[in-house]
């Protein structure tokens, strides 16, 4: 079973640029999170998606961060524009369905690195 | 704010070792405790887990150890080998499955 996919896996960027980062999740899983997870910190969600609607997006700054998850499958996050404390990793996770955590395991992809100077 | 809260932030053992990780949590909503293990440049995978109603599970070399008065539950690593270096986070999952994670914890195990 193929995992989750991130693309890309590296970005450095200027500040007040735009930037957008992709996944896409475990075949069948109706789930999808993102996380941020600054260097020396746990990963922090910053929306989750049922399907193609949103479940939870309190965390996510919302005057510059944007999600989308067109069609219920693939999903990107975008930065626009980008502060110098966006620098982190960018996860993306996803899950069969939301139910019984004991059988709803999130699968966390490798992450996109950010680096904004 | 944080919401789940552990320590210490790093540890080292010898081969062998048992180290045991810490971690509190605050939200009396949260009812699912899983714990996950990152290798550098990889996504977290999932550990182990543990549910409030049980007071520990014990999975292979890795064993949960929870208190639900105290708010408190922590991972012990039995015979700890060098492959089991890498950070380790708590976290804690309400019914709506919006996982808080702890700050993390790395682990140097020692040949």
């Amino acid at each position: 079973e193929a995992g989750v996919a991130q693309s890309p896996r590296y970005k450095i960027i200027e500040k007040r640029q735009s930037v957008a980062f992709w996944c896409n999740p475990i075949s069948g899983h109706a789930t999808l999170y993102w996380y941020q997870q600054i260097l020396g910190q746990g990963p922090k969600l910053l929306i989750q998606f049922q399907n193609n609607g949103v479940v939870d997006d309190s965390q996510l700054p919302k005057d510059r961060f944007s999600a989308e998850r067109l069609k219920g499958v693939d999903s990107t996050l975008k930065i626009q524009p980008a502060k110098l404390e966006d620098s982190a990793v960018y996860l993306c996770a996803s899950s069969f369905r939301l139910g019984d955590p004991s059988t709803d395991t999130q699968y966390f992809g490798p992450g996109t690195r950010l680096t904004v100077l | 704010q944080q919401q789940v809260k552990q320590s210490p932030q790093s540890l080292i053992v010898q081969k062998g070792g048992i180290p045991i990780i810490n971690c509190a949590y605050e939200n009396t909503a949260f009812d699912y405790f899983p714990w996950y293990q990152q290798f550098p440049g990889k996504g977290p995978a999932l550990l182990i887990a543990i549910r409030p109603d049980v007071s520990e599970k014990k999975e292979g070399r890795f064993t949960i150890s929870f208190n639900k008065s105290a708010k408190q539950f922590s991972l012990h690593i039995m015979d700890s080998q060098p492959g089991d270096s890498a950070t380790y986070f708590c976290a804690a999952t309400s019914p709506l499955r919006d996982m808080r994670f702890g700050a993390g914890t790395r682990l140097t195990v020692k040949p």
